[in-house]
């Protein structure tokens, strides 16, 4: 299995500022991916965090409101941008590592 | 897209005894259904997978089983303790090929009762 660090793994944030957040894999992947899970809901996958090129956004979701970063194989970020306190929710990195989904400990964002 | 159906949203059981959570998917092309775990202030945390050419597998207390016909899987923890109280999800994916493939059940809240 790989081991995720997130970082953070709570905030409070004010409405319309931005939170970024970090997911570091302990090995090198070729897939990361950025899940949200609202209070009490399942999973939803807001995009693929490609390396070397612009994520992939399911849905529902776009860059401008979750902007993402993949400099290479073991690091991502995503931001959260002009935040509403409909933004507030969990949010999880994950890796496929041959064909498993992993998971990080996922970052509690709560915005007032 | 798949539609996955997960029962019971919440579930209750003494300490000991057995739990059984299931799980229905729409396509047929889902090869391969992991479950997954999630306490409280963690991230989900996968226990046990089960792949399209398998019927049954079984790791100490849990175990899953899938019948492809019916388009259902299910996952069975035996005696079970306090420190298996969590949320726990499925998952279904088409064809293996990453996350975008990936779709998640709405879980269900298991509570061990000592």
């Amino acid at each position: 299995s790989a081991v995720i660090s997130q970082k953070p793994s709570r905030d409070i944030c004010q409405r319309g500022t931005s939170l970024t957040i970090q997911c570091q894999v302990d090995s090198q992947v070729t897939m990361m991916f950025w899940y949200r899970q609202q209070p009490g809901q399942s999973l939803t996958l807001i995009a693929t965090a490609n390396q070397g090129s612009e994520a992939t956004y399911e849905s529902g979701f776009v860059i401008d409101k979750f902007p993402i970063s993949r400099p290479n194989l073991t690091f991502s970020t995503l931001t959260v941008s002009n935040l509403s306190p409909e933004d507030s929710s969990i949010y999880l990195c994950s890796v496929d590592n041959t064909g498993e989904l992993f998971f990080g400990e996922g970052s509690r964002l709560t915005v007032l | 897209g798949e539609n996955v159906e997960q029962h019971p949203s919440t579930l209750s059981v003494q300490e000991g005894d057995s739990a059984v959570i299931k799980c229905t998917y729409s396509d047929s092309a889902s090869n391969y259904f992991p479950w997954y775990k999630q306490e409280l202030g963690k991230g989900p945390q996968l226990i046990i997978d089960i792949r399209s050419n398998v019927g049954e597998k079984k790791d100490q207390r849990i175990a899953v089983t899938l019948n492809k016909t019916a388009k259902h899987f299910s996952l069975h923890i035996t005696e079970t303790q306090p420190e298996d109280s969590a949320v726990y999800f499925c998952a279904v994916v088409i064809d293996q090929t990453g996350a975008n493939n990936l779709f998640f059940g709405t879980g269900t809240r298991l509570t061990v009762i000592p």
